[in-house]
């Protein structure tokens, strides 16, 4: 079975500063997809950025990007120039190949203090 | 722009109760899947569904029943309400059959068993 660690429950850093989230996962499958979803206080749940496990470069989105490491089955992802609108909760997921179903880590909460 | 609504923010039931929660998308998703969201536990796949009338058991089905007689509308039945059910119910929607598809959220029911 997959399973995905966050072993950072809540973080703060400073508006402007750089941030890293960990992520780890166990899995046995050798393609698949990790994603980062990011739920603003009192809103909707959203889709950061995706990385197919097949793809060696790392993802990006603008100030979002991920250090994506097979081998040690690990996917952090980065904010760069943080801003007081990062503040979220975190999810670290995955998804085999061919399947529709999410595995979620328990979260990261993050703070950006003016 | 993918919209997915639950009926209900926030809804207070007393033990014993049958409770109703809906979702609804308007994107033509395949797939919805029903969430449970506890604090330092992340998500939990309660519910499944891949297509009308078709459904399969997520991680934590116990005390919960789904229904979905049209494709854009998905429900989660408390047969039985318990206070340990008390807990914040996201839904999600999904194209079906291409793999490491986005899942769109909801805004999430915040529900109280007192």
């Amino acid at each position: 079975a997959q399973t995905v660690t966050q072993s950072q429950p809540e973080m703060s850093v400073q508006e402007a500063e750089t941030v890293t989230l960990s992520c780890t996962y166990d899995t046995s499958e050798n393609n698949y997809y990790l994603f980062w979803y990011k739920q603003p206080p009192s809103r909707q749940m959203i889709l950061v950025i995706r990385q197919e496990a097949y793809k060696q470069q790392n993802a990006t989105e603008n100030r979002f990007s991920v250090n994506f490491q097979k081998a040690a089955k690990s996917f952090s992802l980065k904010i760069s120039d943080s801003q007081l609108g990062d503040t979220a909760m975190y999810f670290c997921a995955f998804m085999k190949l061919k399947d529709d179903k999410i595995i979620f880590g328990k979260g990261t909460r993050l703070h950006i203090l003016p | 722009d993918v919209k997915v609504t639950q009926s209900s923010r926030y809804l207070v039931k007393r033990t014993g109760e049958k409770v109703f929660l809906e979702c609804v998308q308007d994107m033509d998703h395949e797939n919805m899947f029903w969430y449970r969201q506890d604090p330092g536990l992340g998500l939990r796949l309660i519910y499944f569904s891949y297509d009308v009338k078709m459904k399969e058991k997520g991680d934590i089905p116990e005390g919960y029943s789904v229904s979905r007689e049209k494709k854009e509308r998905f429900s989660l039945i408390l047969e039985s309400a318990s206070t340990n059910q008390t807990s914040m119910y996201l839904c999600a929607s999904s194209f079906g059959g291409i793999g490491g598809g986005e899942q769109y959220f909801g805004p999430g029911t915040r529900l109280t068993v007192t």
